[in-house]
């Protein structure tokens, strides 16, 4: 089934200590995506990549950033996370403009 | 910048019609979405709607949208514990660009024996 996949499921890691987070799709969308989601909330777009072309929302931290090596990769890096990155990181895929269609998501835990 | 409101609960005995509503600001909407969560997992695609549509169907679920008002619905016929989870309605519209989701602050609904 093609699909979106991300790994790890759960990931942590040390106050300042660097971190990426992946994500792969069988799909071959143009277009893949991260969003942020802490509890109890809607998920927040952090930015997006549409085809080579990288898309950060304004109000995203510079702590926060991406990769996509190729179509079907695309890399959350965060430089130096705080406890208040502690989330679920959502990544998504569409072609062009059209439905979005997310992954399991990666729960990330600062300690 | 554009919002969607949401209830923030549902609760409906198992075999009744859930209603889980949505209103939103955008009037530059093109489609509207409901994906469903459950605790843990990624966002499920269940159905969306284009905003010429006032009505769409799909199995046990009815989505309908009133764009004068701006206000959209999605509605679980016999409504099963499975269905319990936080469904969010997501609006895809002009303003910040054609590629960008706003979504509602999710609706949990808790199905009940």
């Amino acid at each position: 089934d093609a699909m979106v996949i991300q790994n790890p499921r759960y990931q942590v890691t040390q106050f300042g200590k660097p971190v990426t987070l992946s994500c792969s799709q069988t799909l071959n969308h143009n277009v893949m995506y991260w969003y942020q989601q802490k509890s109890s909330q809607a998920p927040k777009l952090l930015f997006h990549y549409y085809d080579k072309d990288f898309n950060n929302e304004a109000d995203t931290p510079d702590n926060f950033q991406s990769r996509r090596p190729n179509t079907s990769f695309c890399f959350l890096d965060i430089r130096s996370p705080g406890l208040g990155d502690a989330a679920m990181y959502l990544c998504a895929t569409s072609r062009d403009e059209e439905t979005q269609y997310f992954g399991p998501g990666t729960r990330l835990l600062v300690l | 910048g554009e919002d969607v409101e949401q209830s923030l609960f549902l609760s409906v005995r198992e075999g009744d019609s859930s209603v889980i509503n949505c209103t939103y600001t955008d009037s530059s909407s093109t489609y509207l979405y409901w994906y469903k969560q459950e605790p843990g997992a990624g966002l499920q695609l269940l159905t969306y709607i284009f905003s010429n549509m006032d009505m769409k169907q799909d199995q046990r679920l009815t989505v309908l949208l009133n764009k004068k008002d701006k206000h959209l619905s999605l509605r679980i016929a016999d409504t099963q514990t499975g269905d319990s989870a936080i469904y969010f309605c997501a609006e895809k519209g002009l303003t910040g660009g054609g590629n960008k989701l706003t979504f509602g602050t999710g609706t949990q609904l808790k199905v009940e024996l």
